[in-house]
């Protein structure tokens, strides 16, 4: 079945690297997802990597993909207090409509 | 554009009382979604929308009704509501899948439900 793990939790201080891991066990999806919740607000769509690529960076984010074991990760660099928030991966299915499944989101705190 | 906006933002109801959140998007999306979003979890789909007039069942759909009647709106409703439904819930919507690469879901601030 479809299923998406994140760890629930990670503290990192400002300034550092943060590496936000996520498993799934669909291989069949088509693209993997990042997105960032803050609080009271809704999901904002951070990156996204196709699921034939094995990297993909934008900016300060370096999203990889080892699909063999099924991990994705995402590496935020330079980690600063405004990236504290819930991050959520999830992953898409083509036909249908546009399903994506979430993991239970992992959240970001970052301290001086 | 103002994306997806939901209303009300917030809301307290009495178990059995019947309410109906309203969901706008102004980006001739074809697809609308509802999911809520529970403590510990991830989103889980209520119900979704493929197009005006089309509404189907998600993963978690019992106790829930929506209806799509114009494209830019989908409404869900709760008949008689139960504190197993205190949640955020959220709307979202999209393109059809691969109308563009990497399209995805765009997705409302949230209305925060608590049923007494």
């Amino acid at each position: 079945g479809e299923d998406v793990e994140q760890s629930l939790f990670l503290s990192v201080r400002e300034g550092d690297s943060s590496v936000i891991n996520c498993t799934y066990t669909d291989s069949s999806s088509t693209y993997l997802y990042w997105y960032k919740q803050e609080p009271g607000a809704g999901l904002q769509l951070l990156t996204y990597i196709f699921s034939n690529m094995d990297m993909k960076q934008d900016q300060r984010l370096t999203v990889l993909l080892n699909k063999k074991d099924k991990h994705l990760s995402l590496r935020i660099a330079d980690t600063q207090t405004g990236d504290s928030a819930i991050y959520f991966c999830a992953e898409s299915f083509s036909g249908g409509y546009n399903k994506l499944i979430f993991g239970a989101g992992t959240r970001l705190a970052v301290h001086p | 554009n103002a994306g997806v906006t939901q209303t009300p933002k917030f809301r307290v109801l009495k178990t059995g009382q019947s309410m109906t959140l309203l969901c706008a998007q102004d980006m001739n999306h074809e697809y609308m979604y509802w999911y809520r979003q529970d403590p510990g979890m991830g989103l889980r789909l209520i119900h979704y929308s493929v197009g005006e007039g089309t509404t189907a069942k998600g993963e978690v759909p019992d106790g829930y009704n929506v209806s799509r009647l114009k494209k830019q709106n989908f409404l869900l409703g709760l008949e008689s509501a139960a504190p197993s439904q205190t949640s955020v819930y959220f709307c979202a919507s999209s393109f059809y899948h691969g109308q563009k690469p990497g399209e995805t879901q765009y997705f409302g601030p949230g209305t925060r439900l608590l049923v007494l």
